[in-house]
């Protein structure tokens, strides 16, 4: 039984470009929820998806996005990347329909803006 | 400050000592998760508490949940190396629990654990 996946596993950018991260989901779940976490700190809640839109979100910008695919795979989108935005980007998936269902946690994106 | 407060911060211990992290929340607390992380990696799920005064064992790790006090606390018997990393409470903040999935997590307690 595959766990939640993600991709890539470390990744370079410079201020102001854009990057896009990918989750799959654990077999069997249909909701992803995208983190960020900062060194030293607990993970931050960015957003959730559910059938294919947005349910919740943080407080992160605008510059923040996302997608669910039908197949429940996800994408994190960053643009106009912040020196501020480097951290260990964090997916978990859950099934959906109970608000309380537990999270499980993909091995995460390292993404480092110079 | 922070809605869900760890203690401690971190924590080195001698291999087969016991020890106890706790986790507070400012707000009511309709359930409780633990994760632990090794570090640069991601959540392993540890134990979920969702009933006051649940208490929930996984090998020598017990976790309780105090809804009275808002309070939470993970306890080690006997540590091991493998034990070491970083602690994790998170919890559904919102209105009465209805966060459909928004954790709201801890900043960690890191654990060293000496052999």
């Amino acid at each position: 039984d595959a766990g939640v996946t993600q991709s890539p596993t470390h990744l370079i950018k410079t201020r102001g470009q854009q990057v896009t991260l990918r989750c799959s989901p654990k077999s069997g779940h249909d909701t992803v929820s995208w983190y960020q976490q900062a060194l030293g700190q607990g993970p931050q809640f960015i957003f959730q998806y559910y059938e294919e839109e947005e349910r919740q979100r943080g407080n992160f910008p605008d510059r923040f996005s996302g997608h669910q695919f039908p197949n429940y795979s996800s994408e994190l989108n960053v643009n106009a990347l912040l020196l501020g935005d480097s951290a260990l980007y964090l997916c978990a998936s859950s099934l959906g329909g109970v608000g309380t269902d537990t999270q499980y946690f993909g091995p995460g994106t390292r993404l480092t803006v110079l | 400050s922070q809605e869900l407060e760890q203690s401690p911060q971190s924590l080195i211990v001698q291999e087969g000592k016991n020890l106890t992290i706790n986790c507070t929340s400012s707000k009511t607390l309709y359930g409780l998760y633990w994760y632990k992380q090794k570090y640069g990696e991601g959540l392993i799920f540890l134990m979920m508490l969702q009933k006051g005064g649940e208490e929930k064992s996984h090998e020598k790790i017990t976790a309780k949940l105090d809804e009275k006090k808002q309070q939470s606390s993970l306890h080690i018997t006997a540590s091991q190396p493998s034990h070491a990393g970083i602690y994790l409470c998170g919890a559904p903040l919102g209105a009465g629990g209805t966060s459909y999935g928004k954790l709201t997590f801890g900043q960690g307690t890191i654990l060293t654990v000496h052999p």
